[in-house]
């Protein structure tokens, strides 16, 4: 079975610009949460989709959004780009959100680099 | 918010020694799991615990989910040299709305051949 995949893995952009992730989570996982890892915050959570909907929010401003398609692949966006916005962005899928026995599993990551 | 303590930051042990490092919490947690990650790629699950007091193994990977559901451990036996990277522990809550990962800050390890 494929695991999660994101696309772009590497992007560079300017500030001001707007940004769009891509991820594919593994086949028949229904739920898929973005990550920002970045060497001062570590992994912060971003949101969570599941069914076409946002269950869970992090705290980050409104510039970071997301959607869900039917077939669970995500994307998010990332809207008047800032330089602290360089990071690694992280995708997990889990079959559920929130089961008793649920499991996230990553993506390699897009790095996005803002200059 | 909910903080996750992970320590060490950071571990320097010769090939074949045991390591130890734990994650512990003011909040409690439904899951703890460890993840570990190479340079430029995502976390990779290694252990997931669902159970307080739970104990188990992967190989050469032991972690226990605490009884008091505010820590965890994982240890590392006979650690060999591609056991390089940073571990992360990361708690979970479940919610109604749905569920978010708390991660720890890291433990990076170098094992020296």
């Amino acid at each position: 079975k494929a695991g999660v995949t994101q696309t772009p893995r590497y992007l560079i952009k300017t500030r001001g610009q707007q940004v769009t992730l891509s991820c594919s989570p593994i086949s028949g996982h229904r739920s898929v949460s973005w990550y920002q890892q970045t060497p001062g915050q570590g992994l912060q959570f971003l949101f969570e989709y599941f069914s076409e909907t946002q269950r869970n929010k992090g705290n980050f401003p409104g510039r970071f959004s997301g959607r869900q398609f039917s077939n669970s692949r995500s994307e998010m966006n990332v809207s008047t780009l800032e330089l602290g916005d360089s990071a690694l962005y992280l995708c997990a899928s889990s079959y559920l959100a929130g089961g008793s026995t649920d499991t996230q599993y990553f993506g390699p990551g897009t790095r996005l680099t803002v200059l | 918010g909910q903080q996750l303590n992970q320590s060490p930051q950071s571990m320097f042990i010769q090939e074949g020694e045991d390591v130890s490092m734990n994650c512990t919490s003011s909040s409690i947690f439904n899951t703890w799991l460890w993840y570990k990650q190479d340079p430029g790629e995502g976390p990779v699950l290694l252990i997931a615990l669902y159970k307080a007091g739970e104990l188990t193994s992967n190989g050469r990977l032991t972690a226990q989910f605490g009884i008091t559901r505010k820590d965890s451990f994982l240890n590392i036996s006979a650690s060999i040299p591609s056991d390089v990277g940073i571990y992360f522990c990361a708690g979970r809550i479940r919610e109604t709305s749905g569920s978010r990962l708390t991660f720890g800050e890291g433990t990076q390890l170098t094992v020296n051949p």
